[in-house]
C-alpha cells in the first residue's frame, strides 16, 4: 500500500515533442505528489507538485495532471528540449507520516534533436 | 541560500571496512532524511529526523546502519561493517514544509 509504482521506465521523445510519465498509487491517504527531476550525478531537484484539491498543475512547460479518483498522477513535459533530459521521479507522502516521501522507480527521459 | 552539503562526494571501501557520511541541512530546516538510491532506482527512505528525534527508521538495517543528529542540525550516517550490497547513492534531504531539499550524494562503493 505504501507502493508508487511509474511508468515507462525510459522514454525517447524528439525534441519539440510531449513526454508523459505517469504514476499510480494505492495509499488513499497520501496528499502530497511532487515530482523530481535528477541529473547524473547530482541529487534530486523538485520540479513540480501537487495536492489533491486540484486536479492540474501547471509551471512553464511542466505540468500535473491528477486524477484523485483513479488514484494516478502524471507529468507531461510540453515542447521537451535536450536539457530536459535527466531522470524524473514521481514520489508521494502523506499524513501522520511526517511527511516521508515514497519514491517510484524513475523514468530515464532522452530528448533528442 | 545554501543547500544541503553532503561529504564525502565519492567512497571506495572493502567489504566488512566500516564507514560514515556527514549531512549539513539548509539551516531552520527541522525534518532531516537519509536516503539510500540503488543504481536504476528511486531513492528508500533509510531514516528521518524531526529535530534530534528519529520519526521513521523502519527500513534501516539496525545491524549494520546507525544515525544520528546532534543538536537537530548535522547529521551522520554510518555503516558497520558493509557489505557489497551496500553499494548505492547515500542522500542526505532536508524539509522545513513538507517540501524536501536534496544534497548531491555520496556514491559509496564496496569492493
Amino acid at each position: 500500500q505504501q507502493q508508487v509504482k511509474q511508468s515507462p521506465q525510459s522514454l525517447i521523445v524528439q525534441k519539440g515533442g510531449i513526454s508523459i510519465i505517469n504514476c499510480a498509487y494505492e495509499n488513499t491517504a497520501f496528499d502530497y505528489f511532487p515530482w523530481y527531476q535528477q541529473f547524473p550525478g547530482k541529487g534530486p531537484a523538485l520540479l513540480i507538485a501537487i495536492r489533491p484539491d486540484v486536479s492540474e498543475k501547471k509551471e512553464g512547460r511542466f505540468t500535473i495532471s491528477f486524477n484523485k479518483s483513479a488514484k494516478q498522477f502524471s507529468l507531461h513535459i510540453m515542447d521537451s528540449q535536450p536539457g530536459d533530459s535527466a531522470t524524473y521521479f514521481c514520489a508521494a507522502s502523506g499524513p501522520g507520516g511526517y511527511n516521508k516521501l515514497i519514491f517510484g522507480a524513475g523514468t530515464r527521459l532522452a530528448v533528442h534533436p | 541560500e545554501a543547500g544541503v552539503a553532503q561529504s564525502p562526494r565519492y567512497k571506495i571501501i572493502e567489504k566488512r571496512q566500516s564507514v560514515a557520511f556527514w549531512c549539513n541541512p539548509i539551516s531552520g530546516h527541522a525534518t532531516l532524511y537519509w536516503y539510500q538510491q540503488i543504481l536504476g532506482q528511486g531513492p528508500k527512505l533509510l531514516i528521518q529526523f524531526q529535530n534530534n528525534g528519529v520519526v521513521d527508521d523502519s527500513q534501516l538495517p539496525k545491524d549494520r546502519f546507525s544515525a544520528e543528529r546532534l543538536k537537530g542540525v548535522d547529521s551522520t550516517l554510518k555503516i558497520q561493517p558493509a557489505k557489497l550490497e551496500d553499494s548505492a547513492v547515500y542522500l542526505c534531504a532536508s524539509s522545513l514544509t513538507g517540501e524536501a531539499f536534496f544534497g548531491q550524494g555520496t556514491r559509496l562503493t564496496v569492493v
